[in-house]
């Protein structure tokens, strides 16, 4: 059973530039859940994916969007970046839209400078 | 709003030493709650679960009880290891979809 995986493993961008990260669901999971971890923080929800069509999203401003595609893979795509954008991005995989057991990849470091 | 409060870190310990990590939380309704733990350089573990009331999850010799009446959450283990050494994160779950709302972490130091 593949687990969760993520690309790239780090990135330095310049703030108001555009950046998208990458992420593999767990072999049998529908369901793409994104969070943002800065540093000594909890992460924080984005938003989900689920059936190719975003199910959820948190507090974040429209610059932050997603797609998920019939794999099940799922894109982050961050625009007009700001300083503050630099965190660890997490991605979760499950399986089904009322399922908070959860399984994270490794993250992708985001730095802007 | 839904929260998750969690002791400040980091918390150190003697090996063999019992731990203990408190965790509140606020919301409505009964959410699911969690323990994740995360592992320097790596993403984060699910670690134990309750989904209601009394409910005891545990794994690796951890351990944590749903306590609706105290809204806690708390993580113990009776004798630590050096490889417990990581941060750990309560979390609670609600609202129809997958959403996890995570405390800042606790960060646990084991030393020989």
């Amino acid at each position: 059973e593949t687990g969760v995986t993520q690309s790239p493993t780090h990135l330095i961008k310049t703030r108001g530039q555009q950046v998208t990260l990458r992420c593999s669901s767990q072999s049998g999971h529908n369901t793409v859940s994104w969070y943002q971890q800065a540093l000594g923080q909890g992460p924080q929800f984005i938003f989900q994916y689920y059936r190719e069509e975003e199910n959820g999203r948190g507090n974040f401003p429209p610059r932050f969007s997603g797609l998920q595609f019939p794999n099940y893979s799922s894109e982050l795509n961050v625009n007009a970046l700001e300083l503050d954008d630099s965190a660890l991005y997490l991605c979760a995989s499950s399986h089904g839209t009322d399922n908070y057991e959860q399984y994270f990849g490794p993250g992708t470091r985001l730095t802007v400078t | 709003g839904d929260s998750v409060t969690q002791m400040e870190g980091p918390v150190t310990l003697s090996e063999e030493a019992f731990l203990t990590i408190n965790c509140t939380y606020t919301a409505t309704g009964y959410p699911s709650l969690f323990w994740y733990v995360q592992y320097p350089g790596e993403g984060l573990q699910l670690l134990l679960k309750a989904t209601k009331a009394d409910d005891k999850g545990s794994n690796k010799g951890f351990e944590a009880t749903y306590r609706k009446e105290t809204t806690s959450f708390h993580l113990e283990k009776g004798s630590v290891q050096v490889s417990d050494s990581a941060v750990y994160f309560c979390a609670l779950g609600r609202g129809g979809y997958n959403k996890l709302i995570f405390g800042a972490g606790t960060r646990l130091a084991v030393h020989p």
